[in-house]
Order: structure tokens, then sequence, then C-alpha cells
């Protein structure tokens, strides 16, 4: 059965720290992994991966995808209270049409 | 502004009164699609549409259904409720196929079932 497992489940920092947020998986012809963040209500995309070993940037925000060990990691730096939310990762399968999601790492970024 | 627009963003009713959560896109996309998200179990897809008059079952269907008579609108009916579907809801869509980068989430219905 394919399967996304996200760690931490809950992550409580403060302002300027930095987090690293992981994402492994086991689904069958992946195509892409993809990072979503959530914070009032509806996810909002942040990253697709679908090479080994080449990062993806957005400003303090930083993705890189393993595919022989099968898993990705979110890093954020230097944390700001806007930062907290819900970070979702996702597998899409290169033969179906479905998004398979983790259950979600929660951030909170305190003062 | 391209969007995609869930109604009601909440709703309390009780046990095996019938129900519709109506979703429409305005962005001429062809799938749309139905998450429901739950504490521990993350989002899960409940059913999908490629296309006008095509829709297909997701992982969790079960006390569920759909119809695609317009490419716009996806409403989602829950004939007879029960409390196991309290959650939190999710119309998406995207222009063609399912793209993950370019999903667009509504804004959610978080459905209390008594």
């Amino acid at each position: 059965e394919d399967k996304v497992v996200q760690s931490p489940l809950s992550l409580v920092v403060h302002e300027g720290d930095t987090v690293t947020l992981n994402c492994s998986y086991e689904v069958t012809n992946f195509r892409s992994l993809l990072w979503y963040k959530q914070e009032k209500k509806a996810p909002t995309f942040l990253f697709m991966l679908t090479s080994s070993g080449i990062e993806k940037k957005s400003g303090r925000l930083s993705s890189i995808l393993d595919k022989k060990e099968l898993f990705s990691i979110l890093n954020i730096t230097a944390t700001q209270t806007g930062d907290s939310a819900i970070y979702l990762c996702a597998v899409e399968a290169g033969n179906t049409d479905k998004l398979i999601f983790g259950t979600g790492t929660r951030l909170q970024v305190f003062p | 502004e391209a969007q995609v627009t869930q109604n009601p963003r909440y709703l309390i009713t009780v046990t095996g009164k019938k129900l519709t959560v109506t979703c429409s896109q305005n962005m001429n996309h062809e799938y749309m699609s139905w998450y429901r998200q739950d504490p521990g179990l993350g989002l899960r897809q409940i059913y999908y549409s490629m296309n006008v008059e095509v829709t297909d079952k997701g992982d969790v269907p079960e006390g569920y259904k759909v119809s695609r008579k317009e490419k716009r609108n996806f409403p989602l009916i829950l004939e007879s409720p029960s409390p196991n579907q309290t959650s939190l809801y999710f119309c998406a869509s995207s222009p063609t196929g399912m793209r993950g980068e370019k999903l667009f989430f509504g804004s959610g219905t978080q459905l209390s079932v008594l």
C-alpha cells in the first residue's frame, strides 16, 4: 500500500531557529514529491521535486529529494512567527491520478 | 480572481439529514477532487473527476456521492450523514489531470454531524 510518513508530528521553536521537516514515502511508480503549507485553511503549494539531489529554494525555505533512500526534507532557516503552519508532504504516483498525503507536521514559532 | 469556492464554510447537522457541499471553480479546470482532512490521518481523497461526466472513487468514497454535470461545479453529497463523517473537507481543481503543483484548493468546509 502506498504511504507517506512525515516527522515530527509537531514542532515548537523560537523565532530565529532553523528547522528540518522530514518526509519518507513508499509509492509505486513515483512521479513527484510536493510540499504544501497550510495556515488557516487551504493548503498552498511550496515545492515540487522530481530529481534526486537538486535543491529547490524559495527565500528561507529549501527542499531536497533523495530517490534512493525515498525521503525528502524541508528546511526553514531563521524561522519567523509567520512560518507557523501545518506543512504537508504529498507524492504523485505516475500510474494514477492521485496525490498521497502525509499526516503533516505542525510547526509553531514563538517570538 | 482565480479561485475555488466552497459553501458552506461551516455546517452542523444531525445524523441522517441529507446535505450537499458545493464547489465551484472559475478557471476552466478539467480536474476536480474532494478531500477530507482528519487529525492524525492527513488529507484523504474521496472522489475525483477528470472532466465533465467523468467521476472516479478515491480512497474513502463510502457514504459520499458526487456529480460533474458542468465543468465548473463538483458538489459533494452526503445522502445520510453519520458522525464519522465529521471532518474538514476540501475541494480542489487543476487544469488538466491531477497536477499537484497546479492544484488550487478551496477554503474548506468544516462539517460536524451530531
